[in-house]
């Protein structure tokens, strides 16, 4: 299994600023994800971030608003930029693990940002 | 892509029964089908997995069912306690890469 952890843990921000989210990993891996969770809804994946290249964002995510940053195999950072109080939620890195070919994926604690 | 959709979206049952939840995917690429279980303010976690090869899985009180065919695949619960109650996801993996995409969840309210 990976061990993650991620910083701040939760915290409350203005509109219009910007928060850079770091995530760690105990373990070299190859890609990390990105996931935002609204409250009481499901996961959705932002990007994904391989080390080495641009991450490649999904559908209704940019690179302007969500800048991913990957300078190694064990950390990467997700900015909220420009925020406003719809990007209120928690955020989650997640890396897959790949011990005896599973896909299982293993997620950071979160960071619980509010947008006021 | 990928579009993974989940029912019920809530589900209320009687400790000591079972509990089913069905998802389904659209793209037959997809050979991973993971199902996470998230307790109140803490990360999702594995509870059981399932890959496009193998049509059942089985670990204690936990099963999983998929049928490529008609691409869904369906959780078992049975003999629910109440520390089952818990937002459960269904997941779909392998199609056009790496990423998994998550279904809307389940909110299972055991009742003891």
């Amino acid at each position: 299994s990976a061990v993650i952890s991620q910083k701040p843990s939760r915290d409350i921000c203005q509109r219009g600023t910007s928060l850079t989210i770091q995530c760690q990993v105990d373990s070299q891996v190859t890609m990390m994800f990105w996931y935002r969770q609204q409250p009481g809804q499901s996961l959705t994946l932002i990007a994904t971030a391989n080390q080495g290249s641009e991450a490649t964002y999904e559908s209704g995510f940019v690179i302007d608003k969500f800048p991913i940053s990957r300078p190694n195999l064990t950390f990467s950072t997700l900015t909220v930029s420009n925020m406003s109080p719809e990007d209120s939620s928690i955020y989650l890195c997640s890396v897959e693990g790949r011990a005896g070919g599973s896909n299982e994926q293993f997620f950071g604690p979160g960071t619980r940002l509010t947008v006021l | 892509g990928e579009n993974v959709e989940q029912h019920p979206s809530t589900l209320s049952v009687q400790e000591g029964d079972s509990a089913v939840i069905k998802c389904t995917y659209s793209d037959s690429a997809s050979n991973y089908f993971p199902w996470y279980k998230q307790e109140l303010g803490k990360r999702p976690q594995l509870i059981i997995d399932i890959r496009s090869n193998v049509g059942e899985k089985k670990d204690q009180r936990i099963a999983v069912t998929l049928n490529k065919t008609a691409k869904h695949f369906s959780l078992h619960i049975t003999e629910t306690q109440p520390e089952d109650s818990a937002v459960y996801f269904c997941a779909a993996n392998g199609a056009g890469g790496f990423k998994t995409i998550f279904g809307a969840g389940t909110r299972l309210f055991v009742k003891a």
